[in-house]
């Protein structure tokens, strides 16, 4: 157990509303990343965080922001949310960031926009 | 464009023999490769790695072997259990300084292990 949780697990929402998923951690890791999951393409990075307030675009950030304004919150926003959104979600952490880190990743959020 | 590639979706095994999973990338930068087992409603959860200054690397009943000049990797499971049933994936990185660890995945492949 990494120390990793995300909120919601699950959610419904419909096309054009906010939504805002949350990563938290307790291991006081610098890193912090956010990953989509679709069938046929693994995980893709939307963005990740280097440190508190640093922050920056991944493969597929397009619609997507992030914050994170404490060491152990991470949180992803869909400003207005579109059916292409519709996803699983999974937040993930490392340590040093080094190239031989691991990534440890939390149990995932499944969003449906209708 | 896909830089990591699993062009196997699923894999049928039987149990105690052996599984392989290939996966292959165009990018040279990679420097290091890892293999994530993921079960469902389950985050993906880290299983193997090796440097590409090595072309094996062993635990327990995961071997992963690189081929750079091929820019091919394959993770063998012996014996397969009827556990190791899961979606596998394959993801590579290199390094970037202060940008961390990002990976790049593949697509997945499904294993289910028959009993």
């Amino acid at each position: 157990d990494a120390g990793i949780t995300q909120s919601p697990r699950h959610k419904v929402t419909e096309t054009g509303t906010p939504v805002t998923l949350r990563c938290h951690q307790t291991e006081n890791h610098r890193y912090m990343y956010w990953y989509r999951q679709d069938p046929g393409h693994g995980l893709r990075l939307i963005h990740y965080s280097y440190g508190v307030k640093d922050t920056d675009k991944g493969e597929v950030s397009d619609g997507y922001s992030v914050s994170r304004s404490k060491t152990e919150d991470f949180l992803l926003t869909l400003e207005s949310a579109t059916s292409s959104q519709t996803s699983v979600y999974f937040c993930a952490i490392s340590g040093l960031g080094g190239l031989e880190e691991t990534q440890y990743f939390g149990p995932g959020t499944r969003l449906l926009v209708l | 464009d896909q830089q990591v590639k699993q062009n196997s979706p699923s894999l049928s095994v039987q149990e105690g023999r052996i599984s392989i999973l290939n996966c292959d990338y165009t990018n040279s930068m990679f420097d290091y490769f890892l293999w994530y087992k993921k079960y469902p409603a389950e985050g993906p959860t880290f299983l193997i790695s090796i440097s590409s200054i090595k072309d094996k690397n062993e635990d327990g009943r995961f071997t992963v072997f690189l081929n750079k000049s091929a820019k091919h990797l394959s993770l063998h499971i012996v014996p397969s259990q009827p556990g190791d049933s899961a979606v596998y994936f394959c993801a590579a990185t290199f390094f970037l300084q202060a940008a961390g660890n990002k990976l790049t995945f593949g697509g997945g492949t499904r294993v289910l292990v028959k009993p």
